[in-house]
């Protein structure tokens, strides 16, 4: 079965530190990749996706993913994150056609 | 653009007790998701609907859930008798083909169930 692998559940930044969280996926097909973020008490928001092409993907806020094939991964990085970003960040990954989400990791930026 | 609509935001019922929720996706799009998210863990889908046909309903508990998109548009999700375990944010989402398009997914608010 497909999976997606988020290994840090939890973490916990001050304001200005870089940040980077793993996600790693088991597929060997063409894949799409998304990074949602969730705000406390609202829904989720796509932050950025790779479809195809440059494998460096900006998407809003200031984030950013590489996409790296050979390590199956496509990591979300940010060089400076603000108390705003504090949220619950998902990787999700379509392969054929199947939808899937990674466990989440909880980021708390601290002023 | 209104956006995926959801209602009732939060709901509290007590087990055994039946339980609706309602979506109305984004004018257009075709397809329609009902994913369950369980407290610390992402998103997991119970049912795709193309138009009015539930074309993925493999992760969708049957005995007590059923779901519906009569006309291709709105959608409900019924669970009855709720028990304990079904306590979760129920989450809907919409998309304009039913491969994910270069905007992804766009999901609702939410319904944030209690049984107690």
């Amino acid at each position: 079965a497909q999976s997606v692998s988020q290994h840090n559940h939890h973490v916990i930044l001050s304001e200005a530190a870089s940040l980077e969280l793993g996600c790693n996926y088991s597929y060997g097909g063409t894949v799409n990749l998304f990074w949602y973020v969730q705000y406390p008490g609202q829904h989720l928001q796509l932050l950025l996706k790779y479809f195809s092409g440059d494998p460096l993907v900006k998407g809003i806020k200031g984030f950013e993913a590489e996409f790296i094939k050979s390590k199956f991964s496509f990591n979300l990085r940010k060089p400076s994150v603000q108390w705003s970003d504090t949220a619950e960040y998902f990787c999700a990954v379509n392969a054929a056609n199947q939808f899937y989400f990674g466990t989440g990791t909880s980021l708390t930026v601290i002023p | 653009e209104a956006g995926v609509v959801q209602s009732p935001r939060y709901k509290i019922i007590e087990k055994k007790q039946p339980v609706a929720f309602w979506c109305n996706p984004i004018s257009g799009h075709n397809t329609l998701y009902w994913y369950r998210q369980n407290l610390g863990q992402g998103p997991e889908l119970l049912i795709r609907y193309e138009n009015e046909e539930a074309v993925d309903d493999s992760q969708l508990p049957k005995d007590r859930f059923s779901a519906e998109r009569l006309k291709g548009v709105d959608s409900t999700l019924k669970i009855q008798p709720a028990e304990l375990g079904d306590s979760a944010v129920y989450l809907c989402a919409s998309s304009a083909h039913p491969t994910v398009t270069n905007y992804g997914y766009t999901f609702g608010s939410g319904t944030r169930l209690t049984v107690v």
